[in-house]
């Protein structure tokens, strides 16, 4: 069935470092989504990639899609406490959203 | 807010009780759906509702019946549950089957005894 790998499943960094996860699929993707679920809360969704090669940003978070549609990052720069949480790639199945593993966010003030 | 209320937000039972989930959305969506979330899981999609009517079933154990008597509100029935049940419970809904964004409730978070 269809699996978006991603990568790595936890990261612990220090408030004001970057940080990346990996979002990866052995087939090409039509789009990807990525979604926020802070601890005890539910996903938000953040945005959505669908051009090879696309890279949008929000303030600190940068998105992009390889240009080959079958892997995506998302990169926080200059973390804050704020930024905490797990955040997940999607991608879209028949008719459905399947979800990556996670990376789950955690900050040292 | 997302739009997406889920009622309880909390669940403890036993694995011969009955319960009802309960999710509803204020946004006018067609499509609605269940996932399950485990630790150190993705999520789980269980169910999907487009429409009212049910055009998906990732394979879950009968236990788990779901009902959408209309495209605001969508149930999730329980009986018979196992302590492996046990997660957190989480309602969403987008405006068509096919559209991608999906808005989350806050969950259930469930636990079976």
């Amino acid at each position: 069935g269809q699996q978006v790998m991603q990568i790595p499943q936890y990261q612990h960094v220090q408030e004001g470092e970057d940080f990346t996860t990996y979002c990866n699929s052995s087939t090409t993707l039509s789009n990807i989504q990525w979604y926020k679920q802070r601890p005890g809360g539910h996903p938000v969704f953040l945005i959505q990639l669908v051009k090879s090669g696309e890279v949008k940003k929000q303030k600190r978070l940068t998105f992009q899609f390889g240009e080959a549609k079958k892997n995506s990052s998302l990169h926080i720069t200059a973390t804050q406490t704020t930024d905490v949480g797990t955040y997940f790639c999607a991608q879209q199945g028949a008719q459905k959203l399947v979800f990556g593993q996670g990376t789950r966010l955690t900050i040292n003030p | 807010e997302t739009g997406v209320t889920q009622t309880p937000r909390h669940l403890v039972m036993g694995m011969t009780n009955k319960k009802s989930l309960k999710c509803e959305q204020h946004l006018g969506h067609n499509a609605m759906y269940w996932y399950k979330q485990s630790a150190k899981k993705p999520l789980e999609l269980m169910f999907v509702y487009s429409l009212e009517e049910r055009v998906e079933n990732n394979s879950v154990p009968s236990r788990f019946s779901p009902e959408c008597p209309n495209s605001s509100h969508l149930f999730l029935h329980l009986h018979t549950l196992q302590p492996e049940d046990s997660a957190l419970y989480l309602c969403a809904s987008s405006q068509d089957r096919g559209q991608i964004k999906q808005f989350f409730g806050p969950g259930t978070r469930l636990t079976v005894l």
